[in-house]
């Protein structure tokens, strides 16, 4: 089933939030392969995480990434009005289903 | 440029079929598992089907299984998505991506390339 992750998060510019993704030993917490997406209103999925904690080419360093047993975490420095948009954390899965997203979350800027 | 465009969607009455298709440009599209994942509106994205890199294993969700084919022509740089049986809670954005590994069997490294998507509606 779905990774666990709060609906919503805010915060004001500037600051610092987190969100958790939260699964089993048989996915986020089996292996490195856990990922971070970010959406915007009609757009398609970006990635900006993966392997936990590794940004792709042209991702803001203000992204980052860990994890802690079967919990992953995406951590927004600074925040900025142009992270407004849904994420979804995403983790390869050693059952007979490859892959499982997250719930999502909606992060908001206040 | 790496580009993945979808094609296909469109309204459908339940139980019908619809192909979808999804042309890749710019990377050689041979040597990677391509994804299928879809959104409902206003929903959550949901994985639905993997193929690996040369077309031999396929992977689905639960919710498709059975009703969906994933299959691909690796000649044409095109990714399918052959969906039977519809039904109404089918109806969403269908997106293809490729997996971020090359080589694999069924991904799942993430997903590093996506298209624009496909909105495909079922309703009578």
């Amino acid at each position: 089933s779905a990774l666990a992750q709060p609906p919503s998060v805010s915060g004001s510019p500037g600051q610092s939030i987190t969100i958790s993704c939260t699964g089993t030993s048989s996915d986020v917490g089996g292996d490195i392969y856990v990922s971070w997406y970010q959406q915007h209103p009609g757009k398609a999925p970006k990635l900006i995480i993966y392997e936990v904690s590794n940004r792709p080419s042209g991702v803001s360093n203000r992204f980052s990434g860990s994890k802690s047993g079967n919990t992953a975490s995406l951590t927004i420095s600074g925040l900025q009005a142009e992270d407004e948009a849904d994420y979804y954390c995403g983790s390869y899965t050693s059952t007979s289903i490859p892959y499982v997203f997250g719930t999502g979350t909606e992060v908001a800027v206040l | 440029q790496v580009h993945l465009v979808e094609s296909g969607g469109g309204v459908v009455q339940p139980g019908r079929s619809q192909r979808l298709s999804c042309a890749a440009s710019g990377f050689t599209f041979s040597s990677y598992a391509m994804h299928w994942v879809r959104q409902a509106p206003g929903k959550g994205l949901e994985w639905v089907a993997v193929i690996s890199y040369h077309g031999a294993n396929k992977y689905y969700a639960d919710s498709v299984k059975g009703r969906f084919t994933i299959s691909r022509d690796n000649s044409k740089n095109t990714l399918y998505l052959q969906m039977n049986s519809l039904r109404a809670e089918d109806t969403a954005v269908y997106y293809c991506a490729r997996d971020r590994v090359v080589d694999t069997i069924r991904g799942g490294y993430g997903m590093d390339v996506w298209g624009q998507g496909t909105t495909v509606t079922v309703s009578s």
